[in-house]
């Protein structure tokens, strides 16, 4: 079964400045997709950023990127000049690419971002 | 486009009566997912649907759970009888095909006394 870790429960981070979350997931499936959700306190989930496994560049989204190393099976979120409104409760979550499973999202604990002004 | 609706936001119920959870996915997307957060288990999928088929269920917790997509625009999770430990914020999330994103309601507080 795949597992999803976030070890960071909570990290702060000063108003413009750069902030990185930690992911760590494990599969035996060689094809699959990593995602970063983003649940502020409406409880709105958001999706941030998706990675696809087969490819080898980082996903870019504005201020938000990632530092997906396949073999480390570690798929990290940083938040570039980090905005008050960033401020929210971060998830990792994997999905299978193919199969009877292949749209089933399996999330991280979770990390409580906090920006500080 | 108005995203995925649920119904009620906030539900306050007692012990043994019956919770009905209401979802209308995003017109045009043939999956449709129900997600249970609490602290303890975090985020966890209980069931999903394809094209109003039952696909997965098995994460619903027990038989007390029960999820029905009776047409492409409305689904239902029911618990019956409830009990405290069901007390969660329920999702509903929908997509176009499985393997898109995955757009989630602003979900439903669950508080069962």
């Amino acid at each position: 079964a795949q597992t999803v870790t976030q070890s960071q429960p909570e990290m702060s981070v000063q108003e413009a400045e750069t902030v990185t979350l930690s992911c760590t997931y494990d599969t035996s499936e060689s094809d699959y997709y990593l995602f970063w959700y983003k649940q502020p306190p409406s409880r709105q989930m958001i999706l941030v950023i998706r990675q696809e496994a087969y490819k080898q560049q980082n996903a870019t989204e504005n201020r938000f990127s990632v530092n997906f190393q396949k073999a480390a099976k570690s798929f990290s979120l940083k938040i570039s000049d980090s905005q008050l409104g960033d401020a929210a409760m971060y998830f990792c979550a994997y999905r299978p690419a193919l199969g009877t499973s292949g749209s089933r999202l399996t999330f991280g604990e979770g990390t409580q971002l906090t920006v500080n002004p | 486009d108005a995203g995925v609706i649920q119904s009620p936001r906030h539900e306050v119920t007692e012990m043994g009566q019956e919770v009905t959870l209401r979802c209308k996915p995003i017109s045009g997307h043939d999956y449709l997912f129900w997600y249970r957060q609490t602290m303890m288990r975090g985020l966890e999928l209980l069931i999903y649907f394809n094209n109003n088929v039952p696909i997965d269920d098995s994460g619903m917790p027990e038989d007390r759970f029960s999820a029905k997509m009776p047409n492409a625009s409305f689904s239902t999770l029911k618990i019956q009888p409830s009990e405290p430990r069901d007390s969660a914020v329920y999702f509903c999330a929908s997509s176009f095909r499985g393997w898109n994103e995955q757009f989630f309601g602003p979900g439903t507080r669950l508080t069962v006394l």
